[in-house]
């Protein structure tokens, strides 16, 4: 079972904010990173750190984090970013170890 | 461009082990860790472990200690994941990714994915 709880999904109109969490204690001591996955394709780094995007990755996208919770920030969705968001950290065993989330669909309307 | 091209698709009889190979390009192999990742079809990621292709050290997700071993030959910047005794539930794609220290546990490129199906 993942260490790492997201809620399953989550919908968005055109062009407005839609956030997405990612709660689990390791979260209290590391970033998570955020990953974009399209039906039949790789996943996609979004944010990392604190709060970074990798090159091409548009401003829209933001990261947070406060206490065991991570954070997601899509401010002004499009079409395209309908897919499943996936965070990543550490697992609670505080070796270096790690574990995905358990995802969330993101449909935009 | 920095690229992970893995190998082709398996089909394994249950019991039996697979073997994935990630070949790396457009960067220094050995400066960079390779987590590997598996989903199952309509499933989430699931994260299996990681490797540090200079060092050759890893670590492994508690769920597949045992059964998973990953190596690498840096004389041709490949990176390969072994699972043993695969049973029906292993059937996944398998990706790799590039791992660092700001981006542990995934990655900021991946392989395209490799599809094992275990079958009997």
């Amino acid at each position: 079972s993942s260490e790492l709880t997201q809620d399953p999904a989550v919908s968005v109109a055109l062009g407005q904010t839609v956030r997405i969490t990612c709660q689990g204690d390791s979260l209290r001591s590391y970033y998570a990173s955020w990953y974009q996955q399209k039906p039949g394709q790789a996943p996609v780094l979004v944010i990392y750190g604190k709060n970074n995007r990798p090159s091409g990755i548009p401003d829209r996208f933001s990261g947070s984090s406060s206490g065991n919770t991570a954070s997601l920030t899509i401010t002004g969705a499009q079409a395209e970013d309908e897919a499943d968001y996936y965070c990543n950290s550490r697992d609670s065993s505080g070796n270096h170890l790690y574990v995905f989330g358990t995802g969330t669909k993101v449909t935009v309307l | 461009q920095v690229q992970l091209v893995q190998s082709g698709a398996e089909v394994k009889k249950p019991g039996a082990s697979v073997k994935v190979s990630c070949k790396a390009s457009g960067y220094t192999f050995t400066s960079y860790d390779i987590n590997w990742v598996r989903q199952a079809t309509g499933q989430g990621l699931e994260w299996m472990g990681w490797m540090n292709p200079n060092s050759g050290n890893t670590g492994y997700a508690q769920k597949f200690q045992g059964r998973v071993t990953m190596t690498r030959n840096t004389s041709i910047s490949t990176a390969y994941m072994e699972l043993s005794s695969l049973r029906s539930e292993d059937t996944a794609v398998y990706y790799c990714a590039r791992g660092s220290t700001m981006v542990q546990g995934g990655g900021d490129y991946w392989g395209q994915g490799t599809l094992v199906t275990v079958s009997s």
